[in-house]
């Protein structure tokens, strides 16, 4: 059974940095597509960035790029998003998932973890 | 980026009703429409995938239905346990989408 298990949130100022890592279990994440998702408490659903397995392609979503980096360390089947220049709107719990079987890299979320809070405030 | 408009936002109703939840894309997603639900404090959970598809596990109660534009989740019979938040999204455009959600609560 595929688990994803999140941590790295926190209370964090703007302007700082913070970086979420997200460990795999019941697989091995070398060929597979892993995605970030953000949810402010209460609203709705935004993806954020993905990660390819073959490839190590990336994609962010316009309101993080430049600022957000997502990486993955097949070794310790971790993936991690490395979040720089952090606003008040970014504040949500962020969510790591991976795509339905079958459906690499489609944008179809079957596999979610539990997700972890970023606060950023003054 | 296509923008998805979910309605009602709150659908009051009881267990056994049949519900009926809609999604409407701003431009044609073809059948690349997934339906999610999530309870609180739980992540999102895929309960339909390219419009009337079930997940693996997912009780017959639900089904999907539509294609273009306008899209329909329905629960045939209210169970319980399916008081929750459901949110439509799209996936034929990069990024995906997520609509705002409809919250069916209890009346």
């Amino acid at each position: 059974e595929v688990q994803l298990v999140e941590s790295g949130g926190g209370m964090i100022q703007p302007g700082g940095s913070l970086r979420l890592s997200c460990v795999a279990s019941g697989l091995m994440i070398d060929d597979y597509t892993f995605h970030w998702i953000r949810q402010v408490p209460g609203k709705g659903l935004e993806w954020v960035s993905l990660i390819t397995g073959v490839g190590v392609y990336t994609s962010y979503a316009d309101s993080v790029k430049g600022r957000f980096t997502i990486s993955r360390d097949n070794s310790q089947n971790s993936l991690y998003l490395q979040m720089n220049s952090l606003r008040s709107e970014d504040t949500a719990f962020y969510y790591c998932a991976k795509d339905l079987d079958g459906y690499d890299n489609g944008g179809l979320f079957k596999y979610w973890g539990q997700g972890t809070l970023v606060t950023v405030s003054s | 980026e296509i923008v998805l408009t979910q309605s009602p936002a709150t659908l009051s109703l009881s267990p056994g009703e049949r519900a009926t939840l809609s999604c409407r894309a701003s431009q044609t997603v073809s059948s690349y429409l997934a339906w999610y639900q999530q309870k609180p404090g739980q992540a999102p959970r895929l309960l339909i995938y390219d419009a009337s598809n079930r997940a693996t596990g997912i009780p017959a109660r639900f089904s999907g239905s539509g294609s273009g534009t306008d899209f329909t989740l329905t629960i045939s019979s209210l169970d319980p346990e399916d008081f929750a938040v459901y949110f439509c999204q799209q996936r034929t455009n990069w990024p995906p989408t997520f609509g705002p959600g409809t919250k069916v609560d209890f009346k």
